[in-house]
Parts: structure tokens; sequence; C-alpha cells
């Protein structure tokens, strides 16, 4: 059974810091990894989507990279702003299936 | 730009209550998800319907029905309404099998006293 965890549950840092979370899974047979940011209150934005056969993905400040055979995911903030915060989430979807399996996500609090 | 469509946004039930969760998604998406999200558990998916006229149990379907009415619309039907079932629950849409990303709706907040 696919499980997914996410660490730290909460990070402060003062602004313009460049920062990395993490995110692991026990199976990796998947077909892709993607991240989502959800500001409080309101739902999931997507912000990057990695499949299963590449390494990385960019999208401005964000990077996302995968590591499929250890089973981790990393997204990688530059120069991070107090409109970064938020808590980031990852979902891993699992290959034979429909499913996509969250973790509990990282509750990030960017410092002016 | 509406995306993925919930209605309604908030609701309060008492228990016992029946009601119908709507969401409808204007991307012309095969797959259809409804999860539920509670503190400290992430989201949990309840049901998903892969294509138009089918459904399937996620994690969590105890206490719940769905039906994908179309290719636009999947609702989640509460029968009877218990406060286990307090929580926020979101829809989200997906274009296929894989590598396709999913987009969500803003979700229903759902209490149950």
């Amino acid at each position: 059974k696919q499980e997914v965890t996410q660490i730290p549950a909460a990070l402060s840092v003062p602004e313009g810091e460049n920062l990395v979370l993490n995110c692991s899974f026990t199976d990796s047979a998947i077909y892709n990894l993607q991240w989502f940011r959800q500001d409080p209150g309101k739902g999931l934005t997507s912000l990057l989507l990695i499949q299963s056969s590449q390494r990385e993905q960019t999208s401005g400040r964000l990077n996302a990279s995968l590591d499929k055979s250890s089973g981790r995911s990393t997204l990688y903030i530059a120069a991070s702003q107090p409109g970064d915060s938020a808590t980031y989430l990852c979902a891993v979807h699992t290959s034979g299936t429909y499913k996509y399996i969250f973790g509990t996500g990282t509750r990030l609090k960017v410092l002016a | 730009n509406a995306g993925v469509t919930q209605t309604p946004k908030f609701q309060v039930l008492k228990t016992g209550q029946s009601m119908t969760l709507q969401c409808a998604q204007d991307m012309n998406h095969n797959s259809m998800y409804w999860y539920r999200q509670d503190p400290g558990m992430g989201l949990r998916l309840i049901y998903y319907s892969a294509s138009e006229g089918t459904t399937d149990k996620g994690e969590v379907p105890n206490g719940y029905n769905v039906s994908r009415l179309n290719k636009r619309e999947f609702s989640l039907r509460l029968e009877s309404a218990a406060p286990s079932q307090t929580s926020v629950y979101f829809c989200a849409s997906s274009g296929g099998y894989n590598n396709q990303p999913q987009h969500f709706g803003d979700g229903t907040r759902l209490s149950i006293l």
C-alpha cells in the first residue's frame, strides 16, 4: 500500500531564504508526482507535475525533483517571499490505479 | 475559467439528515474524484469515477454514495449524516489515466451537529 510522508510538518524561514520541502513515498511504481499549494480555507492549486520518467520540473522560482528509485521528491523554492506562505502537499499517482495518495503537507511561513 | 465548481460552499446539518454535494467540471475531463480533508490526516479519497458511467470506492467510502451523472458532473451523497463526517470535502478532476494533473474545486465545508 502506497504511503506518502512529508517532513517537516511546519517550517518558518526569513524572507529571501532558499528552502527545500521533502516528500517520500513507499512504492516506486508511480505514473507521476504532483506538488500542490493550499492557502488557508482554500482549495488546492497545482504547482508542478513530474512524470515518472522525468528527473525534475521547473516553474519560475520553483523546482521539483524526483528520485523514483529512492522514493523521494523535493520542492525547492528560491528566494522565498511572504506570499509563499501556505501549506504544500505532494501527491503520488500509483501505477495501475486511478488513485492519488496525498501526504499530510508542510505548512510554510515566510517571515518578512 | 470556471474549472471545477463545487456547491454549496458551506453547510450545517443535523445528525441523520441527508444531503448531496454537487461538483461540475468544464475541462472535458474523464476522471473525477471526491476527497475529504481532516486536520492531521491529509486528503483521503472517498470515491472516484475513472470515466463516465463508472464509479469505484476509495479509502473511506462508508456512509457515502456517488453518482456520475454525465461527463461533467459527479455528486456525493450523505444518506444519514454523522458527526464523524464533519470535514472539508473537495472534488477534483483529471484528464485521464496517467500523467494528467488533478484540478481541484474550492471545497465544501460541512458541519454535522
